[in-house]
């Protein structure tokens, strides 16, 4: 089945720590995102990826970092840098910027 | 600067009756692409639909309907005959045309809808 897939669904940090959320798709999409949601609020665009080994920041990308080495891949960094991490965050993948975005499952990540 | 503005937090409405959720958004370019998305308490967004700004014509889809307006620069959706089954939060979103660098998806806060049996 075509899809996109995040993983873990639940993780906890300690705080000090990296952790890396995993986002796969095999839609052959283009452009890939991180979007961050807190409770009660909208999602904010974290970072996005056009194609291949380039990605551009959106509007809370301090303390988060990416890499897009494959089409298929576009994992999310969260650094001790990100003050305040605990949040749901959900993965998309679109053909290509203002198409139809297709979200994965998320990931609810706290810190501890 | 796009924006998407969902007055309405919160929504509560008893099974059947009809229910609309307001979008208006700001944008400076003349092409421009709206959607809406439903969240349900499980956390995955769902896609529900997509226009573009060329094409006001309004949309039917089962009990959904979608109302755009360029004029008032709003893009509404109405459940008809609402179910418990459609109780989720409901996100309006924008996305700038080509002449902006087709900007990814600008969200609104969202409206979440409880229906009640």
């Amino acid at each position: 089945d075509g899809g996109i897939t995040q993983s873990p669904k639940y993780l906890f940090r300690k705080e000090g720590q990296n952790v890396t959320l995993s986002c796969e798709q095999n839609l052959n999409h283009d452009a890939m995102y991180w979007y961050r949601q807190d409770p009660g609020q909208g999602l904010r665009l974290i970072y996005y990826s056009q194609i291949v080994n380039d990605f551009q920041k959106g509007d809370i990308a301090e303390g988060y970092s990416v890499s897009r080495e494959k089409k298929e891949s576009f994992p999310l960094t969260v650094t001790s840098a990100q003050k305040n991490p605990t949040a749901f965050y959900l993965c998309a993948s679109s053909i290509g910027t203002g198409h139809t975005q297709y979200f994965g499952p998320g990931t609810r990540l706290t810190v501890l | 600067a796009q924006k998407v503005t969902q007055a309405q937090t919160e929504i509560s409405v008893v099974e059947k009756e009809d229910v609309t959720l307001d979008c208006v958004y700001e944008t400076r370019d003349t092409t421009y692409y709206l959607f809406w998305y439903k969240q349900p308490p499980s956390g995955e967004l769902v896609f529900l639909i997509r226009r573009n700004s060329f094409d006001e014509q309004n949309e039917i889809s089962g009990r959904y309907s979608w109302n755009f307006q360029k004029s008032t620069s709003s893009f509404n959706f109405t459940i008809t005959a609402s179910q418990v089954v459609d109780s989720a939060v409901y996100f309006c979103a924008l996305s700038e045309g080509l002449r902006s660098g087709n900007t990814p998806l600008v969200f609104g806060k969202g409206t979440r809808l409880s229906v009640i049996a």
